[in-house]
């Protein structure tokens, strides 16, 4: 398709396990985004890249959390020892770049539930 | 820290109603987006409000942004169930971010 695409849908992981998250950005946008959405609140930012560097990773909560984006597409997110804290929807966004004001193409998220 | 609060939280009104949601933030800030999300998806952007005392139409909803740029709103004329979702705002913390800070949302229910 030509979406955001984020696998899996859902994610259901035991507490103190490690996972990834897989987001696959439009073709030929350059910034890509990851937000998280706890319920009944609207996302909130994790962390932004810029090709394949991480231009801004201050929303981060913690250094259980990293992310790549090795050859300027493809991008995961990484959590370690899984906190039930962590259970959320786990959105990726990507856009041209360049400029603050284009638009960001969000995918359908990754629901994650740590049990 | 830029917080963006919105209200009413839910609202549930009948078919062919008018409403109006509203976003106020506690800073001056440079430019604001509406978006609207529904159950298993991710959010879709409806309008880029930049200018303060502008006014954007998009069919039957018209989005204002205040002329001191701290808050905006989102009025929808002759409600309908397929306006049912969440309406999130959302900002960039300077001009020049990259990153949005989106509010809690606005959930709407439209009944038939």
């Amino acid at each position: 398709g030509a979406g955001v695409s984020q696998t899996p849908s859902n994610k259901v992981t035991e507490k103190g396990k490690y996972v990834e998250l897989r987001c696959d950005p439009i073709s030929g946008h350059t910034a890509l985004y990851w937000y998280r959405q706890s319920l009944g609140q609207g996302p909130e930012f994790l962390i932004y890249f810029q090709g394949t560097g991480a231009a801004d990773d201050s929303g981060l909560p913690n250094d259980r959390f990293f992310a790549v984006r090795p050859e300027g597409s493809v991008s995961t997110l990484k959590i370690q020892r899984t906190e039930r804290g962590d259970s959320a929807v786990y959105l990726c966004a990507s856009s041209l770049g360049g400029t603050w004001n284009t638009e960001a193409f969000f995918g359908q998220g990754t629901r994650l539930t740590v049990v | 820290t830029q917080l963006l609060e919105q209200s009413p939280q839910f609202l549930s009104i009948q078919e062919g109603e008018n409403l109006t949601v509203y976003c106020n933030s506690s800073s001056v800030f440079s430019s604001l987006q509406w978006y609207r999300q529904e159950p298993g998806e991710g959010p879709v952007l409806l309008v880029t409000v930049v200018t303060g005392g502008e006014v954007k139409k998009l069919k039957r909803l018209t989005f204002q942004f205040g002329d001191a740029r701290k808050d905006s709103s989102l009025h929808i004329t002759a409600a309908q169930p397929g306006d049912t979702g969440l309406y999130l705002c959302a900002l960039r913390p300077h001009q020049g971010a990259q990153k949005l800070v989106f509010g809690q949302g606005t959930r709407l229910t439209i009944n038939p």
